[in-house]
């Protein structure tokens, strides 16, 4: 089946705009993960949801950053107000709900964002 | 707090040779998974392997096989028959079952030469 997909696959915005990130989770599985991909960081992890619990937001890295899932599949990352150093590869990973392979992530091919 | 340290930036072999990756981890928790993801040019995160840390046996996927020696927290990764696709960055990924969330290290980047 399709894999994780995310749109746009690159964007380029001017400093304190807001930009907006989508991911589209494989069909079915219900856990769906945003990671951030910079030169100085390296991979980073910003948040995660699971069905309709309420959503691991620990590694968002400010306020400007934000994220919701409706019906439980499509998300959308939403960076306010961007800064320079907002500008990275936004990865999105989705799992299943499966005992044995939920703990492994599928992920997109990211949308790379840079902010001028 | 879990890290993942990858000591080698780069290596290179040439198609065909066996190449190691090396992967160490720094964890006070028993239960955890551990990953190698392939990076190439076009972005995509791909899974080349996973280990259950409670599984003593040594996880291989074909040309791909792991090392995990859980005492000493090392997670290596070996490619065998290297190919020219192999090329890429390979990311060492840590998991704590139920934590749901990766710790990855640097990452390595590995170039076949043909």
């Amino acid at each position: 089946g399709a894999g994780v997909s995310q749109s746009p696959s690159n964007k380029v915005t001017e400093k304190g705009k807001d930009v907006e990130l989508r991911c589209d989770p494989i069909s079915g599985h219900t856990a769906l993960y945003w990671y951030r991909q910079s030169l100085g960081q390296g991979l980073e992890f910003l948040i995660y949801f699971q069905g309709n619990s309420a959503p691991d937001k620990s590694g968002l890295p400010s306020d400007r950053f934000s994220a919701e899932r409706t019906g439980g599949s499509v998300s959308t990352l939403t960076i306010q107000r961007t800064q320079q150093e907002d500008s990275a590869v936004y990865l999105c990973a989705s799992s299943s709900g499966g005992s044995y392979v939920r703990e492994t992530q599928y992920f997109g091919p990211g949308t790379r964002l840079l902010v001028l | 707090a879990q890290t993942v340290t990858q000591s080698q930036p780069e290596m290179s072999v040439q198609e065909a040779e066996t190449v190691t990756l090396s992967c160490t981890y720094d964890t006070s928790e028993n239960n955890y998974y551990l990953f190698w993801y392939k990076q190439p040019p076009s972005r995509q995160m791909i899974l080349v392997i996973r280990q259950e840390a409670y599984k003593q046996q040594n996880a291989t996927e074909n040309r791909f096989s792991v090392n995990f020696q859980k005492a000493a927290k090392s997670f290596s990764l070996k490619i065998s028959d290297s190919q020219l696709g192999d090329t890429a960055m390979y990311f060492c990924a840590f998991m704590t079952r139920g934590a749901q969330k990766l710790v990855f290290g640097q990452g390595t980047r590995l170039t076949i030469n043909p």
